[in-house]
């Protein structure tokens, strides 16, 4: 079983839709956890971290489930630039030890 | 603001061949990471380096070598170049102070690597 798992999409939505993205992780003493977002054969950028309370960055909002193991990705009035692959990332330990991603969801905004 | 720069950006090979990868972090950055990513694939963890230092392994090939110089600047060296090799190689750097508060990584631009 893979250690963080995603629904791979793709995601087809008209712009102004609202999309939720959904994420499971495997190991339950995780510490940390993030959304980044790739375009396609670019690097990968950090969108937003990811906190118990949930948090919300304009017009996207994560959210943890520690009891479920398990994150989501709100995007509420999608835009055509929004169009890229979502890739749910983990730490599992503390400190500067390597991110685990996801296999990433990939999401087209169509005018 | 100075990012992480990665070269070649792009690199065609035999198989059997040898490729080196260079990877310059972020300023002040402490620790770097090296990441694979095949197409349609997740980014796979190969290798990290505080301070100079290994300090974590992942899905590294035996084929594959890594180190970090006294100027924090990495390469990946990869030995009899296979097939399957051809992929974006990512290289993420990070400060272990920072890493604390935002948990962030930051990544180069990737160089292909494309294995004939």
């Amino acid at each position: 079983r893979k250690e963080v798992e995603q629904d791979p999409g793709p995601f087809n939505v008209p712009e102004g839709a609202t999309v939720a993205f959904n994420c499971t992780y495997s190991n339950s003493a995780s510490q940390s956890f993030f959304w980044y977002r790739q375009d396609c054969r670019k690097e990968p950028k950090l969108l937003m971290s990811v906190y118990s309370s949930g948090n919300e960055d304009g017009r996207f909002t994560a959210q943890l489930n520690r009891a479920s193991q398990y994150i989501s990705l709100l995007i509420r009035d999608s835009k055509l630039s929004d169009s890229a692959t979502y890739l749910c990332v983990v730490n599992f330990l503390s400190g500067n030890t390597p991110l685990v991603f996801g296999k990433g969801t990939r999401l087209s905004v169509i005018a | 603001a100075a990012g992480v720069i990665q070269s070649p950006r792009h690199l065609i090979k035999e198989k059997r061949e040898t490729a080196t990868l260079k990877c310059y972090p972020i300023p002040r950055h402490d620790t770097v990471y090296w990441y694979q990513q095949g197409p349609g694939q997740d980014p796979q963890f190969l290798i990290s380096f505080y301070e100079k230092m290994q300090s974590d392994k992942g899905s590294i090939p035996d084929r594959f070598s890594a180190q970090q110089f006294s100027d924090y600047h990495s390469e990946l060296n990869m030995s009899s170049l296979e097939l399957g090799d051809s992929a974006l190689y990512f290289c993420a750097s990070s400060n272990i102070r920072d890493r604390k508060y935002t948990g962030e990584l930051f990544f180069g631009e990737g160089s292909r690597l494309t294995v004939l």
